[in-house]
């Protein structure tokens, strides 16, 4: 199975600021890779596909990039309803499988 | 609009069964792959299955904890995606969510013909429905 590490499991920011985070496989997966986000009691919402497509309706500050075993998930500029649990997931195979999370706290 | 509804949670014993359903709305359901995701109480989320559509051979994959104990069936006709589990553990304690799989298709020119990739992402989500196994 291929294993997704996401970093780092919690980080806390201000509104305004620019997040940053990274998701590694652990093969290559090439593009297949996805980004959800989660809020707290709500079902994931899909944010990003294919490492950087952006899903429709999902603001334009939300950006993916990376290929291979690197991944990253950029807000440029933090709003207060981005606070919540950021999860990646590769479709390279199956059995698909997340990562462990990353909890996006309020400074 | 476009909408999944589980249901069928519940409080079960270990080593009982319990089938989930999920009620699909709003896109033609025939056609879609579908998934279970679960999540335990304040862990992360844990792919649990996929069926492709009949037309694509109707197959399924499972996660190693669930497999040949947990089947995952559809309904066509009513639009309704089943989760049957069985031998249920305490660690199966979580909230199943349904979710569609749906493919992004890129084709890319090459000399010796077009190479066609699949890129699935799970982009509708039901509200999820809570299972607790405990005695």
């Amino acid at each position: 199975d291929i294993q997704m590490t996401q970093s780092p499991s919690s980080l806390s920011a201000s509104v305004g600021d620019r997040v940053t985070i990274t998701c590694r496989a652990s093969q290559s997966i090439s593009s297949y890779l996805n980004w959800y986000q989660q809020k707290p009691g709500k079902a994931p919402k899909l944010l990003i596909y294919a490492a950087s497509s952006l899903q429709s309706g999902v603001p334009s500050r939300f950006s993916g990039s990376g290929s291979g075993t690197d991944f990253t998930l950029t807000i440029s500029s933090l709003q207060p309803e981005d606070f919540a649990t950021y999860y990646c997931q590769q479709s390279y195979s199956t059995p698909r499988t997340f990562g462990q999370g990353t909890r996006l706290e309020i400074k | 609009e476009v909408q999944l509804v589980e249901s069928g949670g519940g409080l079960v014993k270990p080593g009982g069964s319990l089938r989930l359903s999920c009620a699909a709305s709003g896109f033609t359901f025939s056609n879609a792959w579908m998934s279970w995701v679960r999540q335990a109480p304040g862990k992360g989320l844990e792919w649990v299955g996929r069926i492709k559509s009949k037309t694509d051979g109707g197959t399924t994959d499972y996660a190693a904890p669930v497999k040949g104990r947990f089947t995952i069936s559809r309904d066509d006709s009513k639009n309704t995606l089943y989760l049957q589990m069985n031998s249920l553990k305490t660690e199966d304690t979580a909230v199943y969510y349904c979710t569609t799989s749906t493919a992004h298709i890129v084709v890319v020119p090459a000399a010796r013909g077009p190479t066609t990739s699949y890129y699935y992402y799970m982009d509708v989500w039901g509200k999820g429905t809570t299972v607790t196994v405990s005695s």
